[in-house]
Parts: structure tokens; C-alpha cells; sequence
């Protein structure tokens, strides 16, 4: 089985300064890993995965996330926040076999302030 | 352009009352999965379709139906809502392969109001 958590349930940062959302998973086999997106009432949108290949992945929106396997960590950063950025962050795994069930953290909700 | 389309967006429907809600998609995907989300948590998996074989979580209670008439349908029937089945409702497809599957494409969602 695999589980995830997402370090922080609400992140306030101020417009154009940097930010990290943390993301470690756990999981006994191969994942892909997942950062969603949600808008106040809206379904989710898929701002980045990691499938294979390069640990850094870019996304949409200038945000980027890099895989640590070692750490079992995939943690989401964008260098300069937007007041449109705020909103629900989900990451996600999803069994490379198996269950093929993805997996959600608790979500961080980002808040930026002016 | 390909998409997800939930309809309604808001629906409102009394205690007892069965509600009907709709997914259709574009992707051609085979997989469809319907959520339920309540505020301020993550997505939880209800049941899905991969074709036409129905897969229900082990948690979802009766009360919750599905249907796929086709490829591109999907419907989540709530046969006797409570208050407590308030809550946003999430389509979404996927195409699995041979290899497994990968990302989920999600429409926008459903705001279910029981009064």
C-alpha cells in the first residue's frame, strides 16, 4: 500500500517571494508521483508529474518539483508567487503495478498575501 | 479541445430525494472514477470503470450507484441522499495500457447541496 503526507496543511507566503510545498510518500513498490491543483470550487488540475527519467520536473505555471528517491520525497517550489497561485496543492502517487489507485496527500493550502 | 464536462456544476436535491449526476469525456479514455470530496480534504475514491467492468471501493456505501452506458458516459446515482453526502463530486478518466496507467484528467466537479 502506499500513503502520503504532505508536511504542511497551510502555507502563507507573500506575493513574488519563493515557496516549497513538502510531499514524502512511502510505498513498498515503484510509484509515478502527482502535483495537483484545485481553484476554489473546481475539480483538480494537473500541474506536474514524474513518470521517469530527470528527478526535476517542470510544470505548468512555473512551478517545479524535484523526485529524491532516497528521501522519498517529491516536494513542489516555484521561485516567485503570484496572488492567482492561491489555491489547493494535492500530491499524489500512484502504483506503478498493482492497485493502480492514486494515492492523495492531505493537501497544503497556499495563501498569498500582497 | 479534449476535455472532462460534469453537469450540473450545482445541484441541489432534498433529504431522501435520488439525484442523478453526469460525466461525459472526450479523451477516449477508458477508465472513469467518480470521488467524493468533502471540504478541506482530498478526493476519495468511490468506485471506477475500467470498460465496462464495474470496480467498487470496499467503503462506498450502497447508497452509491454507477452507470456506463458507453466510452464516454458516466453517471453517479445517489439513490437516498443524506446530509452527510453533501459534498463536491469529482469525475475522472484515465487511459490504461498494457503497462499500467497514468495521470488522471479530472472535470470540474459537481457541488451536491442536500436540504
Amino acid at each position: 500500500a502506499q500513503s502520503v503526507t504532505q508536511l504542511d496543511s497551510q502555507v502563507p507566503v507573500f506575493e513574488e517571494a519563493p515557496v516549497e510545498l513538502r510531499c514524502n510518500y512511502s510505498s513498498s513498490v515503484s510509484v509515478y508521483l502527482f502535483w495537483y491543483v484545485q481553484y476554489p470550487n473546481q475539480g483538480l488540475q494537473l500541474l506536474l508529474k514524474y513518470l521517469s527519467g530527470s528527478t526535476l520536473v517542470k510544470g505548468i505555471n512555473g512551478f517545479e518539483a524535484e523526485f529524491n528517491k532516497s528521501q522519498t520525497s517529491f516536494h513542489l517550489r516555484k521561485p516567485s508567487v503570484h496572488i492567482s497561485d492561491t489555491a489547493e496543492y494535492f500530491c499524489a502517487v500512484l502504483a506503478i503495478q498493482g492497485a493502480q489507485k492514486l494515492v492523495f496527500g492531505q493537501g497544503t493550502r497556499l495563501t498569498i498575501n500582497p | 479541445d479534449a476535455m472532462v464536462i460534469q453537469n450540473p456544476r450545482y445541484q441541489v436535491t432534498q433529504f431522501g430525494k435520488p439525484v442523478t449526476l453526469s460525466c461525459s469525456q472526450t479523451l477516449n479514455h477508458n477508465v472513469m472514477y467518480w470521488y467524493q470530496q468533502k471540504s478541506s480534504q482530498a478526493p476519495k475514491l468511490l468506485f471506477h470503470y475500467y470498460d465496462k467492468d464495474f470496480n467498487n471501493e470496499a467503503d462506498t456505501p450502497d447508497n452509491f450507484q454507477s452507470r456506463r452506458p458507453n466510452t464516454s458516459f458516466c453517471f453517479l446515482d445517489i439513490r437516498s441522499p443524506g446530509l452527510g453526502d453533501a459534498a463536491m463530486y469529482l469525475c475522472a478518466t484515465s487511459l490504461r495500457t498494457g503497462t499500467g496507467s497514468y495521470e488522471q484528467y479530472f472535470g470540474p466537479g459537481t457541488r451536491l447541496t442536500v436540504t
